[in-house]
């Protein structure tokens, strides 16, 4: 079975302060990883995924995330945060016997202070 | 237009109720899903249907009955509702059961009192 792990549920941050959001997922084969965003009454978007290939991967609105095999990990990062971050993050886990179904971590709710 | 919509988008009823949510792609894609959202945020699938046929059922009680007329459509119909079932529902689609991102739907917050 797939499962994720976020280890930080509330993070605060000063605009401009940078940005590194743990995910760590547990499968013991290839996988594919997500992170989704929530902005406050809206529903998941997509801000970045990992399926092969350089895992530096560069999303939208100026994130990127970092896939390191040996660690099972998947953060994500954002050198400067604007206070329209503000939203709920979500690491999701697709393992390649799962066909596609998504395995969401808890969530970490981002709060950025202007 | 909206790629995937559901409707309604909130819902207050009284716990032993009969309830539906209903959910519809534009985007042409195979697959759909239902999620539920609980109070905590917490995202964990229900269903899935691929060319609406049931694919994916995560040990949800058997009061809960997706359905899939076709494969632009799936609806969720809930009896006997109960308060642990108030959470948002978010009805998702993706291009094939074995690959795609998946598009979701802005989600219908059901309130059992």
């Amino acid at each position: 079975a797939q499962s994720v792990s976020q280890h930080n549920h509330h993070v605060i941050l000063s605009e401009a302060a940078s940005l590194e959001l743990g995910c760590n997922y547990s499968y013991g084969g290839t996988v594919n990883l997500f992170w989704y965003v929530q902005y406050p009454g809206q529903h998941l978007q997509l801000l970045l995924k990992y399926f092969s290939g350089d895992p530096l991967v560069k999303g939208i609105k100026g994130f990127e995330a970092e896939f390191i095999k040996s660690k099972f990990s998947f953060n994500l990062r954002k050198p400067s945060v604007q206070w329209s971050d503000t939203a709920e993050y979500f690491c999701a886990v697709k393992g390649s016997n799962a066909g596609n179904m998504l395995t969401f971590g808890g969530g970490t709710r981002l709060m950025v202070k202007p | 237009d909206t790629a995937v919509s559901q409707t309604p988008k909130y819902l207050v009823t009284q716990m032993g109720n009969d309830k539906s949510i209903k959910c519809e792609q534009n985007l042409g894609h195979d697959t759909m899903y239902w999620y539920k959202q609980d109070s905590k945020k917490f995202l964990k699938i229900m269903f899935s249907y691929n060319n609406k046929e049931l694919i994916i059922n995560e040990t949800v009680p058997n009061r809960f009955s997706p359905k899939s007329p076709d494969k632009a459509h799936l609806n969720l119909h809930i009896n006997s509702l109960e308060l642990g079932d108030s959470a948002v529902y978010f009805c998702a689609s993706s291009q094939s059961a074995t690959g795609g991102e998946l598009f979701f739907g802005e989600g219908s917050r059901l309130t059992v009192l």
